[in-house]
């Protein structure tokens, strides 16, 4: 299964909303995640099971789909949002990630 | 509070071998899957291998099949990656990762760089 996210980059201004879209190559049922990964830093889960908001994360990060289209929303970018997201299925092995959305502030 | 160490990383020439290892802790560590995961300089999150809680079942990157070998052991919370027949491609910031269910990899170390180079 291969993951396309879109687009590889963005840049928005701070209270924007932001969508970030993730396409499988086939389905993937809601076994689908999202991370956040800043530079020097340990990835963080966002979002599981394709719309399941982890402990601890701002509500302003919400994620919607499942089968085949994903789709990750902050709904209002704030500066420490700056990072690159990453969707991953956990359907079957390998468990592949996208490419990758770099999101910076305009 | 669950924490992820890894070690073992460092500078290799290409065709060598390294162990990497993840100390755990926090955590009921013999109930957990647990991966492997990479980022190559400018480049994206890649899975390396996976390991079942009991050790019985593995899976690999199809471009690590055969030169990685993964395991644990439960008595002592730790992880290991052999890697053998390391190429420039291998290169990367390696993280362990604790997978939940099918859900996700709630927890992640903070890595450990291995660089190929001669």
């Amino acid at each position: 299964i291969q993951l396309t996210q879109s687009p590889s980059s963005l840049s928005a201004s701070v209270g924007d909303r932001v969508t970030i879209t993730c396409r499988a190559s086939q389905g993937v049922n809601n076994y689908l995640a999202w991370y956040q990964h800043k530079p020097g830093k340990a990835p963080n889960l966002l979002i599981h099971r394709a719309s399941t908001l982890q402990s601890g994360v701002p509500s302003r990060f919400s994620g919607s789909g499942s089968g085949t289209d994903f789709t990750l929303t902050i709904s209002s970018l704030q500066p420490e949002d700056v990072a690159t997201y990453y969707c991953q299925q956990l359907i079957s092995y390998p468990l592949a990630f996208g490419g990758g959305t770099k999101v910076g502030i305009k | 509070e669950v924490q992820l160490v890894e070690s073992g990383g460092g500078l290799v020439q290409p065709g060598g071998s390294l162990r990497l290892s993840c100390a755990a802790s926090g955590f009921t560590f013999s109930t957990y899957a647990l991966h492997w995961v990479r980022q190559a300089p400018g480049r994206g999150l890649e899975f390396v291998s996976a390991i079942s809680n009991d050790g019985d079942t593995t899976h690999y990157a199809n471009s690590v099949r055969g030169r990685f070998t993964i395991s644990r052991d439960n008595s002592k919370n730790m992880l290991y990656l052999q890697m053998g027949s390391l190429r420039l491609e291998d290169m990367a910031m390696y993280y362990c990762a604790r997978k939940f269910g099918n859900s996700a990899y709630d927890y992640w170390g903070q890595g450990t760089l291995v660089t190929v180079s001669s």
